[in-house]
C-alpha cells in the first residue's frame, strides 16, 4: 500500500506570509494527488487536484506542485489569512478502482 | 453544505449495543465510501460502493456491516464494538469510482464506545 507523510507538527505563520505544506509519498507514483481542508468537527473539503503529468496547478491564492522524481507535492497558500487556519490533508489515488490514500494532515495556524 | 448528510452527528454506545450510522447524498453520485478517522492518524478507507455494489473492503472487522440500498443512501451497522472503535466516521461520495474523482464528505458521526 501507499505510505504518505505530512508534517505532523503544526505550522505557525504570520498573516500575509506564504504557507508551504509538504506531502511525501513512498512506493508507486499516484495518477492523481488531491489536497483537502478539514476544520474541527467537519469533514474534509476538496481544494485542488493535480495529475501525474502536471507540474503545477493554481486556484486563486492556492498553488500545488507535483514532483514525481522527488515523490513530493507542495501546497502553497499566498497572502495567508487567519481564516486559512485548518488542517490540510493530501490524498493520492490511482487509475484503479478507487484506492484513495490520505495523509494524517498538517495543522496550519495563521496568526493575525 | 457539501450535499452529503450524516446522522447522527454524535453517538455513544455500549459494547453490547447495536446501532446504525446513516449517510445520504443529494449530488447524483454513483460511488459512496465509509472512512474511519482516529486522532493523529490518516483517514482509513473502510468500504467503497459503486452503483450499489460493494467493490472494496479493506479488511474491516465483521462487527462493521455496510449496506447500500440505492445510490443515494449508505448505512454502517455496528454491533459488539470495542472501545478502540471510538472515532469519527466519515461518509463520502464521488461521481463514480474513477481514481481522479473528487470526494465530497459529510460532517461525520463522532462515535464513542464505552
Amino acid at each position: 500500500s501507499q505510505k504518505i507523510e505530512q508534517n505532523s507538527e503544526a505550522l505557525n505563520i504570520q498573516e500575509g506570509k506564504t504557507a508551504t505544506l509538504t506531502c511525501n509519498y513512498t512506493n508507486y507514483s499516484p495518477a492523481y494527488l488531491q489536497w483537502y481542508r478539514q476544520d474541527p468537527g467537519r469533514g474534509p473539503v476538496f481544494l485542488l487536484l493535480i495529475r501525474e503529468n502536471e507540474k503545477e496547478k493554481r486556484k486563486e491564492r492556492l498553488k500545488v506542485t507535483f514532483d514525481t522524481t522527488l515523490k513530493q507535492s507542495l501546497f502553497h497558500i499566498t497572502a495567508s489569512q487567519p481564516a486559512d487556519s485548518a488542517t490540510y490533508l493530501c490524498a493520492l489515488s490511482t487509475d484503479n478502482f478507487n484506492k484513495f490514500y490520505f495523509g494524517s494532515g498538517t495543522k496550519l495556524n495563521v496568526k493575525p | 453544505e457539501t450535499g452529503v448528510t450524516q446522522t447522527p452527528r454524535h453517538l455513544v454506545m455500549g459494547m453490547t449495543n447495536k446501532k446504525s450510522l446513516k449517510c445520504e447524498q443529494h449530488l447524483g453520485h454513483n460511488a459512496m465510501y465509509w472512512y474511519k478517522q482516529s486522532a493523529k492518524k490518516p483517514l482509513e478507507l473502510m468500504f467503497v460502493y459503486s452503483l450499489e455494489e460493494r467493490v472494496e473492503n479493506n479488511s474491516v472487522p465483521s462487527r462493521f456491516s455496510p449496506e447500500c440500498p440505492n445510490s443515494s443512501h449508505l448505512f454502517l451497522h455496528l454491533h459488539t464494538l470495542q472501545p478502540e472503535d471510538s472515532a469519527l466516521y466519515l461518509c463520502a461520495s464521488s461521481q463514480d469510482g474513477a481514481g481522479g474523482n473528487i470526494q465530497y464528505f459529510g460532517a461525520g458521526t463522532r462515535l464513542s464506545v464505552l
